[in-house]
């Protein structure tokens, strides 16, 4: 299995733009996570997707994140509007059991100028 | 509120000089201990997963151990190419997903 696939690797974006980072989990597996991490905080559950159906969104900071999940091959996590604060790295995480060990992706390092 | 600290947040070995790292953790109801490695630029890189005080996993020069409170990770021996970040997890109370602590950052050098 190629693991798991984010895209793009690196986004450099302007203030006040839309941004969408995008995640392929690994087939078979019906968790999905995504992580944010900053040098202050480490790495931060921003939401977690069960059989494609978001369970827990409270690490969410902000309305200006959303992420979805159409189907079990496919997750976005959009930012609208970015803000330079929101420049950080964000991971995704698949597992194949709720509480079980979760494989990474090689994130996306988000800048916001 | 922390649940999971790790301790030193650095820490530099001369190769062969053997260490431990430290996770202690705050969580009721332990449902697994995680260790993970991260290296510059990339994803944590999934190493050992701890259930019961007592138990041990071991991978080459790598040792895990977990008491009640916390889980060591023994670095024997340790090569340059064991330089990384050494991340700690648990669940969280739902069981749903994981926690992690703030890391190790592991420096060996010849």
């Amino acid at each position: 299995d190629a693991g798991v696939i984010q895209s793009p690797r690196h986004e450099v974006t302007e203030m006040g733009q839309e941004v969408t980072l995008r995640c392929k989990p690994i087939s078979g597996h019906n968790s999905l996570f995504w992580y944010r991490q900053t040098m202050m905080r480490g790495l931060e559950l921003l939401i977690y997707f069960n059989n494609n159906v978001p369970i827990d969104d409270s690490g969410m900071p902000e309305d200006r994140f959303s992420a979805k999940m159409p189907n079990a091959s496919f997750s976005t996590l959009k930012i609208q509007p970015s803000e330079p604060r929101d420049s950080a790295v964000y991971f995704c995480a698949s597992s194949s059991q709720t509480g079980r060990e979760a494989f990474f992706g090689q994130g996306t390092r988000l800048t916001v100028v | 509120e922390d649940q999971v600290t790790q301790s030193p947040e650095a820490l530099r070995l001369q190769e062969g000089e053997s260490s431990s790292l430290n996770c202690s953790y705050t969580v009721s109801g332990l449902r697994g201990l995680f260790w993970y490695r991260q290296d510059p630029g990339k994803g944590p890189e999934f190493l050992f997963t701890l259930y019961s005080a007592g138990e041990e996993k071991e991978k080459e020069r790598l040792k895990a151990t977990l008491t009640k409170k916390e889980s060591f990770l023994h670095i024997t021996a340790p090569k340059p190419e064991d330089s990384a970040t050494y991340l700690c997890a648990v669940p969280n109370q739902a069981g749903t997903a994981l926690i992690f602590g703030k890391g190790t950052t592991l420096s060996v050098s010849s």
